[in-house]
């Protein structure tokens, strides 16, 4: 089956730097995304990789290893406005996303 | 109409009841997608159409029916609803169906007693 497994909650505080794990089982692999979604609102946008490495996109990056597996988004300066959900979503052979249950990021003063 | 918009915002609906979710995008999107978000779980796919006139089957199908007439209309409809869809349903947009991200309409809040 196809699974998509990230860390239901974490909490950081402003200013530091967090990390938000996304492990993928997919039939097939189009590349994968990363969203943000604050509470009550619709997802938007951060990411794509479809390669293997970092893209750095502002205080938001995003690293894959497609041998693991494996993504991470990497969230620096962290700003209250950054508390939001962050939801890994992966493209299958059929470029249809499957999508993870949802990181709640809670970020303290 | 600036990106997609979908409408009712919110509805409660009694079981039984016939019902069609609307979405809307005028950014000449080809591919168009219906989801629910469930509490604990990712985002489902209801169905897809890929270009007017196309429809597919996503991975929760049953219960729900869509229609593509033309690029920027894309109409769920539940044909006699049941609590289980309780839900939120969003509807989402892409260029096209490889790379290219998907927009998302702000959602409907369905609930069905």
């Amino acid at each position: 089956g196809q699974n998509i497994d990230q860390p239901t909650e974490m909490t950081a505080t402003e200013g530091a730097i967090v990390q938000i794990n996304c492990t993928y089982q997919t039939s097939g692999f189009n590349g994968l995304f990363w969203y943000q979604q604050h509470a009550g609102e619709a997802p938007t946008f951060l990411s794509y990789n479809v390669l293997d490495g970092l893209e750095e996109k502002g205080r938001f990056s995003s690293f894959l290893s497609r041998s693991k597996g494996y993504s991470y988004l990497l969230l620096k300066e962290l700003q209250m406005k950054d508390s939001a959900s962050y939801l890994c979503a992966v493209a299958d052979s059929n470029y249809q996303l499957i999508w993870g249950a949802g990181t709640k990021l809670i970020i303290k003063p | 109409i600036a990106g997609i918009t979908q409408a009712p915002t919110s509805q409660i609906l009694a079981a039984g009841r016939r019902m069609t979710l609307r979405c809307t995008q005028d950014m000449r999107h080809n591919a168009m997608y219906w989801y629910r978000q469930d509490l604990g779980l990712g985002l489902r796919l209801i169905h897809y159409s890929n270009t007017a006139g196309t429809t597919g089957k996503g991975e929760v199908p049953d219960g729900y029916s869509v229609s593509r007439a033309n690029t920027d209309d894309f109409p769920l409809t539940l044909a006699s609803a049941v609590p289980s869809q309780t839900s939120v349903y969003f509807c989402a947009s892409s260029e096209g169906t490889s790379h290219n991200e998907q927009f998302f309409g702000p959602g409907t809040r369905l609930t069905v007693l």
